[in-house]
């Protein structure tokens, strides 16, 4: 089974600050077989990204996802009011599984 | 526009069988390509993938969970039924309903992430 490692647990930022999320494989994953979802309190998961660096329908271009093999990076440009949230990626090169979370606050 | 609908109950007691359905609208699980897949959240956790069905009737499991999970379709009602056996307190979270995206490859099978989401479910598990 790929474990996914999200850092760090929380991070504390100001509106317009920049975010840099890390998500790391005990395996690589192959073919960019990563996703990241945001989540609100009370709310079902949105995606955002697939294939490692390619945003959903919908998602502003504030949010960009990166890397390749064991190490992703979510980033999020001039931070919004609404985008602090839980974030979570998720692999699909074997199986599926999902990192711990990282909080956005 | 794809929507999602999860129903099922919201209390099941210790070793009982939980059994959920998804009502979907906007794609047909029909169509290539086509899945729904099951997550879930147990309270203030991560999610956890539970199960996926394609439209070809191909399905994944969860490996830690597989001999207590079914997952079936109904595409003349648009709807997936999951069923998970033996249900214990801390299966307790929110059940997800979710399209599901996959690219298929000979020799390895669906590769699958999920959007959208239906608003989830709450089931508890207690005596």
């Amino acid at each position: 089974e790929i474990v996914l490692t999200q850092s760090p647990g929380t991070l504390s930022l100001s509106p317009g600050q920049s975010a840099t999320l890390s998500c790391r494989a005990s395996q690589r994953v192959t073919s960019f077989f990563l996703a990241w979802y945001q989540q609100k309190p009370g709310q079902a998961p949105r995606l955002l990204i697939s294939g490692a660096s390619s945003r959903a329908a919908g998602i502003p271009d504030r949010f960009s996802g990166s890397g390749s093999g064991t190490d992703f990076t979510l980033t999020i440009s001039r931070l919004e009011p609404e985008d602090f949230a839980v974030y979570y990626c998720q692999q699909y090169a074997q199986s599926v599984t999902f990192g711990g979370g990282t909080k956005v606050e | 526009q794809i929507t999602l609908r999860e129903s099922g109950p919201a209390l099941v007691k210790p070793t009982q069988t939980l059994t959920l359905t998804c009502s979907f609208s906007g794609f047909f699980l029909t169509t290539t390509g086509a899945g729904v897949a099951w997550l879930r959240q147990p309270p203030g956790k991560a999610l956890q993938w539970l199960a996926t069905i394609h439209w070809d009737d191909d399905k994944g499991f969860n490996p830690s969970l597989a001999n207590r999970l079914t997952i079936t379709k109904d595409t003349a009602k648009n709807q997936v039924v999951l069923t998970m056996t033996n249900m214990d307190p801390v299966d307790t979270g929110t059940y997800f309903c979710v399209h599901a995206w996959s690219y298929y490859y000979e020799n390895s099978g669906y590769h699958t992430w999920f959007d959208p989401w239906g608003q989830g479910t709450l089931v508890t598990v207690s005596s």
